[in-house]
């Protein structure tokens, strides 16, 4: 089944604490992105990767890290957690980054940061 | 930075015909617009995307006209499930790079 999969779906952690957030791909896309929804905000881009090796900042990349070294997976890292990263994480795939835009999601990470 | 457009919230009742606008002023030349569909606690869901026209599938369709600079997802015959959030996409040229930019999403609520 082609899917985007996220671990983990549920995260409590404290303050400070280094934390990374697993997203795969089984569907051989080149384009990830990760965002976070926070309430009435809709979704801001976090970062984005347009390929392997390739990654760049959307809207929001502080307090964030990324990396793609497979095609498949694209962590998020969270390399010292504070409460205003508190929400609810999405990663996504698609076939390509530009023109074409139609992204799988993940189920969603919520993360609390206390 | 140019965004998307889209009113709050809407409502309407089952059997009804829905139209969501979504206007995009600074749309790239070669960018699509995408609509999807969230449910609470769930990632957004692809419905429809477009380039200019018409498009239509089995669940939606896509009116675009031919300035591009707006777009209308079209929900027929809606019912209690199609209650959601709607949220509309474009490409959005920064320097040389490409950046996905978000609707706020129009929040839809169908009455029985």
């Amino acid at each position: 089944e082609a899917q985007v999969t996220q671990n983990p779906r549920y995260l409590i952690t404290v303050t400070g604490k280094k934390l990374t957030v697993t997203c795969s791909q089984n569907m051989n896309h080149e384009y990830m992105s990760w965002y976070r929804q926070d309430p009435g905000l809709g979704l801001r881009q976090i970062y984005y990767s347009m390929n392997v090796e390739v990654t760049d900042k959307g809207d929001v990349p502080e307090g964030y890290k990324v990396s793609r070294k497979e095609k498949r997976n694209f962590p998020l890292i969270l390399e010292s957690p504070s409460p205003n990263q508190t929400s609810l994480y999405f990663c996504a795939s698609s076939l390509q980054g530009y023109g074409s835009y139609e992204q799988y999601f993940g189920p969603g990470t919520r993360l609390t940061v206390t | 930075l140019a965004k998307t457009t889209q009113p709050i919230s809407m409502d309407s009742y089952e059997g009804q015909e829905v139209n969501i606008t979504c206007s995009h002023n600074n749309i790239a030349t070669n960018d699509y617009i995408t609509w999807y569909q969230q449910f609470p606690s769930q990632g957004p869901r692809f419905i429809i995307q477009g380039y200019k026209t018409k498009v239509t599938n089995e669940v939606a369709s896509l009116f675009i006209p031919a300035d591009r600079k707006s777009s209308t997802l079209s929900l027929p015959r809606v019912s209690l499930s199609d209650t959601a959030v709607y949220y509309c996409l474009v490409g959005e040229p920064m320097d040389s790079n490409y950046q996905l930019i978000w609707g706020a999403g129009t929040k839809l609520i169908i009455k029985p």
